[in-house]
């Protein structure tokens, strides 16, 4: 019954590496979106894609690369980790990408860059 | 610039204790207005999605309102399991959904 799912829930790894981050809703919605929370909770958006297509991205540094296989699925692979990296990243998903859409989110997967 | 401000960033309260936590907003445009709770570990759970002036919406002991410039989440004799932090967002403006979040206030409710 889970809406939308987030895998690994945790992942330590060390600086230099790279590591990926999957989610996946079973809700029908178009959009998906990443989310990262820093240590102080505030919560700001990465990237966006609707039906596959990437319609927000952030000022994320290129390390960072999501890929959608279908409207279904949003992963987010990490090159070159860096301990700035550490933080909880956070999955969601809302039936189109209309400014009015609520967004409903994933558990979160807490990144640890040591 | 565009901004969310929450307030206050903690509050305690006593269990049956009404009270009141704050969302103001800077953005042109607001098209909504959207509350979160989100509990130690888990991902934000929707509440409440208000989009104009005036709106009220109520769930359990939980109330939200919109003004132009703010909005507020009126708690109604809480109990424990009410602690959480709340989080406030905004969307406006153009057409894509990006969501503005506050900095949440913690709510600790004491038996």
């Amino acid at each position: 019954d889970t809406a939308v799912s987030q895998t690994p829930k945790y992942l330590v790894t060390q600086m230099g590496n790279d590591k990926s981050i999957k989610c996946e809703q079973n809700l029908g919605h178009d959009t998906m979106y990443w989310y990262k929370q820093d240590s102080k909770k505030f919560l700001k958006i990465m990237f966006s894609y609707n039906n596959k297509e990437l319609i927000i991205n952030e000022t994320v540094p290129n390390r960072f690369s999501p890929k959608s296989p279908d409207k279904a699925h949003l992963n987010l692979h990490i090159n070159s980790l860096e301990l700035g990296d550490s933080a909880v990243y956070f999955c969601a998903s809302s039936q189109e990408s209309r400014v009015t859409d609520t967004q409903y989110f994933g558990p979160g997967t807490r990144l640890t860059v040591l | 610039e565009d901004q969310v401000t929450q307030s206050p960033e903690a509050l305690r309260l006593q269990e049956g204790e009404s009270s009141s936590l704050n969302c103001s907003y800077t953005v042109s445009g607001l098209r909504g207005l959207f509350w979160y709770r989100q509990d130690p570990g888990k991902g934000p759970e929707f509440l409440f999605t208000l989009y104009s002036a005036g709106e009220e919406k109520e769930k359990e002991r939980l109330k939200a309102t919109l003004t132009k410039k703010e909005s507020f989440l009126h708690i109604t004799a809480p109990k424990p399991e009410d602690s959480a932090t709340y989080l406030c967002a905004v969307s406006y403006g153009g057409a894509t959904n990006k969501l503005i979040f506050g900095t949440g206030t913690l709510l600790a409710v004491q038996p």
